[in-house]
């Protein structure tokens, strides 16, 4: 079936220095949508990007991810890190019907 | 403007009880429904998803059930809690197609079983 892995459980890093949180997958589709959710303390996931097209940047609030269905990547990254943006991301596979299955998530936590 | 209303926020429950969770979505006609859990410090687990009245698919099994009685209504059950059922239960609704849609999820119920 469907996974996806994110090796880093806790990225801890000092306000202003870029991010990139790692995200991989396996799956048997050929155009599998990829998505990033975030979950801030005591609130609930909401979407931050998602893309389906192979090789192209996709951008939102900052962060951006690019897919590259070579290497089955959709990492994602921002050039300044901010405090707000502590909390946790998801990466997340859809299988075009109604899957959506979800890594085990990357705490991220800047420190000022 | 769409919304999503999940009930209750947080019930402790004791081993062997029922429950019974639900969620409401004001706004959208004939949304695809899911419910998630996520156990402390875990993962977004798909539980169920709906696309229609009276039609509810299992994603995997935990010896809980789904329910969707009508077409804004989405219910999670079981006649008998375990202790690994404990967690944080999130609704959610997509616009009608395919998951690559947007899921917006609800702000959950906290279940501890004790």
């Amino acid at each position: 079936g469907d996974s996806v892995t994110q090796t880093e459980g806790l990225v801890t890093l000092t306000e202003g220095l870029p991010v990139m949180l790692n995200c991989t997958y396996q799956t048997i589709y050929s155009n599998p949508f990829l998505f990033w959710y975030v979950q801030h303390l005591n609130e609930s996931p909401r979407l931050l990007l998602k893309s389906f097209t192979d090789n192209k940047r996709t951008e939102h609030q900052g962060f951006h991810a690019t897919l590259h269905k070579s290497s089955s990547s959709f990492h994602l990254q921002k050039s300044s890190a901010q405090l707000s943006d502590s909390a946790l991301y998801y990466c997340a596979l859809s299988d075009m019907g109604y899957k959506l299955t979800f890594g085990t998530g990357t705490s991220l936590l800047v420190d000022p | 403007a769409q919304t999503i209303h999940q009930w209750p926020v947080a019930e402790i429950k004791a081993v062997g009880s029922p429950l019974s969770l639900g969620c409401t979505i004001k706004g959208k006609s004939s949304p695809n429904l899911y419910w998630y859990w996520q156990a402390t410090g875990g993962t977004l687990q798909q539980l169920f998803y709906s696309i229609t009245v009276g039609q509810v698919e299992s994603v995997v099994q935990l010896n809980l059930s789904a329910s969707r009685p009508k077409d804004d209504q989405f219910i999670l059950s079981t006649e008998k809690l375990l202790l690994s059922h404990s967690g944080f239960y999130l609704c959610a609704w997509s616009l009608g197609g395919a998951s690559a849609e947007t899921l917006y999820f609800g702000s959950g119920t906290r279940l501890t079983v004790l």
